[in-house]
């Protein structure tokens, strides 16, 4: 079963707004990690945040972490085009500190 | 290397037929990771391996599937008698040791087509 799932599954925006991505899981956790892919490229790492992190920053990007509630955000400030991509959480599973869990990912459309 | 490299990059094979996918790490890498990733899901996890041992194979899906890291480097995923449902993007990953906050760097994956 998948211990990460990220809402919402497709988002769709214009240049320039911002994007929101959630992801909940449902055992505890050491790490969160947040991953890109575009359409034929591999996995890109973006974030990781430890567990005892509530938020963490990269340039335009912002996560966020709620242990209480067994959820993360990913939050894209100034979107582009080149944005446009999957976006994965992915938990270390059952606390073993190596196995990645994905979520289903969400789909960001940024429309020029 | 500059980062994780697979080979092939697609395969297209006959069900029932036997394919390997090769994965080379990124140089001083001691971990190594396979996923795999079906049409409109995340990776999920198969395999993985710290030097040449294989420390934890419980994602692998039957005993067809089998993965050898001889040498601690250069890793081979292994499937037998292929079957449709194997059809995915195989998907390798590399990080500098076994604890989560190593970053897992992913290779662009192979794509295995079973006809």
């Amino acid at each position: 079963s998948q211990q990460g799932e990220e809402d919402p599954q497709a988002l769709s925006i214009q240049e320039g707004e911002n994007a929101t991505m959630n992801c909940s899981y449902k055992t505890s956790i050491n790490n969160l990690q947040w991953y890109r892919q575009n359409s034929g490229r591999g996995l890109v790492h973006l974030i990781l945040i430890r567990s005892n992190e509530r938020e963490k920053h990269s340039g335009r990007l912002r996560v966020t972490l709620d242990t209480s509630k067994k959820s993360s955000s990913l939050l894209i400030t100034a979107s582009r085009a080149a944005d446009t991509a999957s976006y994965f959480c992915a938990t270390d599973a059952g606390g073993s500190n190596y196995k990645l869990t994905f979520g289903k990912g969400t789909l960001l459309t940024v429309n020029p | 290397g500059a980062g994780v490299s697979q080979t092939p990059s697609n395969k297209v094979t006959e069900k029932g037929k036997y394919v390997e996918l090769r994965c080379d790490p990124i140089s001083g890498h001691t971990a190594l990771y396979w996923y795999r990733q079906s049409l409109g899901q995340g990776p999920e996890f198969l395999i993985y391996f710290q030097g040449t041992g294989a420390a934890d194979d419980s994602g692998l899906p039957n005993d067809r599937f089998f993965a050898v890291r001889p040498e601690g480097s250069v890793s081979t995923l292994k499937i037998q008698r292929t079957e449709r449902g194997d059809s995915a993007v195989y998907l390798c990953a590399s990080s500098l040791g076994l604890a989560a906050w190593y970053e897992q760097f992913f290779g662009p994956g192979t794509r295995l087509t079973v006809l």
